[in-house]
């Protein structure tokens, strides 16, 4: 199938500072791309939609200044989670539409990224 | 609004048993279901979408609109099935992209 890959795989960093989490589709090309997040023993949310080439497309209740995405081209989007706080820790997943080449649309997931703040 | 219930959390069943992951949604448009599977270590993966209406791994399901139920079954479980499942909805209208997940349910196989 086709593969997604999320940068990195864990991250801890310190309240306060900023994170990057990349979201790469390797052997397609995404317009479109979806950014969850999932809390222990709970289902996954999602956060936004990822648009390239423009803004992305947030879901009720999630602050888009504080979690900043980036689709800046056909094979990468990014997660900033800006001035991080330790309620911000948590799994955050995301997910592309691979077409061509046999697949006819499916959602395939990166492997995720932990991000613990402390 | 849409909605995603799995009202199980853990399920355990001997090998060989017949299994059945419950999932109800709720959803006024047009639906699209699917079943994800997670297995130990591993990323979430696409197993069953309703509109292929094909068995996966023994698996199979069923959209039911009059009970707003897709639920998962398999005849005879076997131990490389445990794993988390989740039901996700999608809608016709965004293509079944944007998914509401259920928050999953941890079937577990017995020797």
């Amino acid at each position: 199938g086709a593969v997604v890959s999320q940068h990195p795989s864990r991250v801890i960093c310190k309240s306060g500072t900023s994170v990057k989490i990349e979201c790469r589709s390797l052997d397609f090309q995404a317009t479109t791309m979806f950014w969850y997040r999932q809390f222990p023993k709970k289902s996954l949310m999602l956060m936004a939609t990822s648009n390239e080439g423009s803004k992305a497309t947030y879901e009720q209740g999630v602050e888009k200044d504080k979690f900043l995405i980036n689709h800046a081209s056909l094979t990468l989007s990014t997660l900033t989670v800006t001035s991080a706080h330790p309620e911000d820790s948590s799994f955050y997943i995301c997910s592309a539409r691979a077409y061509g080449r046999g697949r006819s649309g499916e959602l395939f997931f990166g492997e995720g990224s932990r991000l613990t703040v402390l | 609004a849409q909605r995603v219930t799995q009202p199980e959390k853990l399920l355990s069943v001997f090998k060989g048993a017949p299994v059945e992951l419950k999932c109800n949604y709720s959803y006024s448009g047009s639906p699209e279901l699917f079943w994800y599977v997670q297995y130990s270590r591993q990323r979430l993966q696409l197993l069953l979408r309703h509109i292929s209406r094909e068995s996966i791994k023994g698996f199979t399901a069923d959209l039911n609109k009059g009970e707003t139920s897709f639920h998962l079954k398999k005849p005879f479980a076997q131990e490389e099935d445990s794993a988390m499942y989740y039901c996700a909805l999608g809608t016709q209208e965004t293509s079944g992209s944007r998914l509401t997940f259920g928050e999953g349910t941890q079937l577990t196989v017995n020797p």
